[in-house]
């Protein structure tokens, strides 16, 4: 089974520059996380879609930060202009919603992430 | 809302020493818990989790950890460490359903020769 995939995985950026990242998660997995890792912290949710609609992004800065999951598979998410402090790697997760397999099915996959670096 | 403690941001230990990480969870709900591992340069990758039942959950690599819920604690534990067990280790809690995952800020396990 493939795994979470994750493009470009390293990008490096001047400030007010905008830049994109790509996840394509576990086929037929419903839900997809954004999550923010700040170097030496834990990751932090960003956003949480289940299939096309918008779950959670009480987390994410709208006035640069945006995502989208248009045919609920693959997402995007946006920076636009960045900031220094956004600098981190953006972690992609999916998982299988509630019911369709149980307790078990609740693990998050984790792509390998895009490291972004922003001078 | 929930909130992870890892008590240690780094821990040294010799090759074949015992090893725990010690994570405290805050939450006003149940929780499901997990350990992840995280390599340099790689993703996330589950160790283990407690969703219900028996309080001693065993993982992958040899790691095994116990929820206490009395002590709001799900410390991880391995008997015999190996070089290659060297990684980031972050402990994380979501609310029961299929909900975002609260992370704490990582332990650093380095296993020394």
């Amino acid at each position: 089974e493939a795994g979470v995939a994750q493009s470009p995985r390293y990008k490096i950026i001047e400030k007010r520059q905008s830049v994109a990242f790509w996840c394509n998660p576990i086929s037929g997995h419903a839900t997809l996380y954004w999550y923010q890792q700040i170097l030496g912290q834990g990751p932090k949710l960003l956003i949480q879609f289940q299939n096309n609609g918008v779950v959670d992004d009480s987390q994410l800065p709208k006035d640069r930060f945006s995502a989208e999951r248009l045919k609920g598979v693959d997402s995007t998410l946006k920076i636009q202009p960045a900031k220094l402090e956004d600098s981190a790697v953006y972690l992609c997760a999916s998982s299988i919603p509630q019911g369709q397999l149980g307790e078990g099915s609740y693990e998050q996959y984790f792509g390998p992430g895009t490291r972004l670096t922003v001078t | 809302a929930q909130s992870v403690t890892q008590l240690d941001s780094q821990v040294p230990v010799f090759e074949e020493a015992p090893v725990e990480l010690r994570c405290n969870y805050s939450s006003s709900v149940s929780v499901y818990l997990f350990w992840y591992v995280q390599y340099p340069n790689q993703g996330l990758q589950l160790l283990l989790k407690y969703l219900s039942g028996s309080t001693l959950v065993k993982g992958i690599n040899g790691f095994e950890a116990e929820f206490n819920k009395s002590q709001t604690s799900f410390h991880l534990r391995k008997p015999s460490v190996h070089i290659s067990d060297t990684a980031e280790y972050f402990c994380a809690v979501s609310a029961r359903g299929n909900t975002p995952l609260v992370f704490g800020k990582g332990t650093r396990l380095s296993v020394i020769a």
